[in-house]
C-alpha cells in the first residue's frame, strides 16, 4: 500500500520561511507533487518532483529523496495569503494503475 | 484560457438514488481525472481518463463509474447513493506536463 505522512499544523510568521515535509511509502513511485488549498476551494498544483532534488518555482521550492521516502516544500518571504493547507501526494502503483495518493494535508497558519 | 469547469456545483440526493456529475476539461487538455474529497478520508482518487479511454483506476466499489466523451468533457456517476457518499466531487485536467487544473467541485449532500 501507500502511506504519507506530514504534519497535521504548523505556524509561521509573514515574512518568515517555513518548511513543510512530507515522508511516504510507496511501490513503483511515479512522482511527487505538492498542493495548496485554501479553504472551501478546490487545490491548486505547486510542483511535481519526479527526480532527486530541488525544484524551485518564484516563492516555493520543492525537494526530493527517492531513497528517503521523503520530501520537503519551502516556502520563502512567507504572506499572510499562505495560510492555506498544503497536501502532498504521492503517484504510485497499484492494481495495475497509477495511483496518486494524498497526505492529510498541512494547515499552515501565517501570523503578523 | 477558461479554466476546468463542472456541473452541477451543488446537489442534493437520497440514499439509493443515482447522479452524474459533469466536468468539461481545459480547451486542449486530453486528461481528466475525478476525485472524492471528505473531511474524514481527505482527498481521495477516484480514475483518470485520457482520449475516452480509462487509463488508471483507485479503489473505489463499482458503483462509481465514469466516461469521457470524444471532446474531452467527462462525466462521472454514482449509482445506489449512501449517506457515506456525500463528499466535495473534484475534477481536474491536465495537459502535456503533469501541472493539474482542478475545477471548483460539486457539492453532493446524500440524505
Amino acid at each position: 500500500g501507500q502511506n504519507i505522512d506530514q504534519p497535521t499544523e504548523m505556524t509561521a510568521t509573514e515574512g518568515a520561511i517555513v518548511q513543510i515535509n512530507c515522508t511516504y511509502q510507496t511501490s513503483g513511485f511515479n512522482g511527487l507533487f505538492w498542493y495548496q488549498q485554501h479553504a472551501g476551494e478546490a487545490p491548486t498544483f505547486l510542483s511535481y518532483n519526479v527526480l532527486d532534488g530541488l525544484e524551485e518555482k518564484g516563492r516555493f521550492s520543492s525537494f526530493l529523496s527517492r531513497s528517503k521516502g521523503y520530501s520537503y516544500l519551502l516556502l520563502k518571504e512567507l504572506q499572510m495569503k499562505d495560510s492555506a493547507s498544503y497536501l502532498c501526494a504521492v503517484r504510485g502503483t497499484s492494481g495495475g494503475s497509477y495511483i496518486p495518493t494524498f497526505g492529510r494535508g498541512t494547515s499552515l497558519i501565517v501570523h503578523p | 484560457k477558461a479554466g476546468v469547469t463542472q456541473t452541477p456545483r451543488y446537489l442534493i440526493k437520497t440514499r439509493g438514488q443515482q447522479v452524474t456529475l459533469s466536468c468539461s476539461p481545459i480547451s486542449g487538455h486530453r486528461s481528466v481525472s475525478w476525485y472524492q474529497q471528505t473531511p474524514g478520508q481527505g482527498l481521495q482518487f477516484l480514475f483518470e481518463y485520457f482520449s475516452e479511454t480509462q487509463r488508471n483506476k483507485g479503489n473505489f466499489p463499482g458503483r462509481f463509474s465514469g466516461r469521457q466523451f470524444s471532446n474531452s468533457r467527462s462525466e462521472m456517476n454514482v449509482s445506489t447513493l449512501e449517506l457515506g457518499d456525500s463528499a466535495l466531487y473534484l475534477c481536474a485536467s491536465r495537459g502535456i506536463d503533469n501541472e493539474q487544473f482542478f475545477g471548483p467541485g460539486t457539492r453532493l449532500t446524500v440524505l
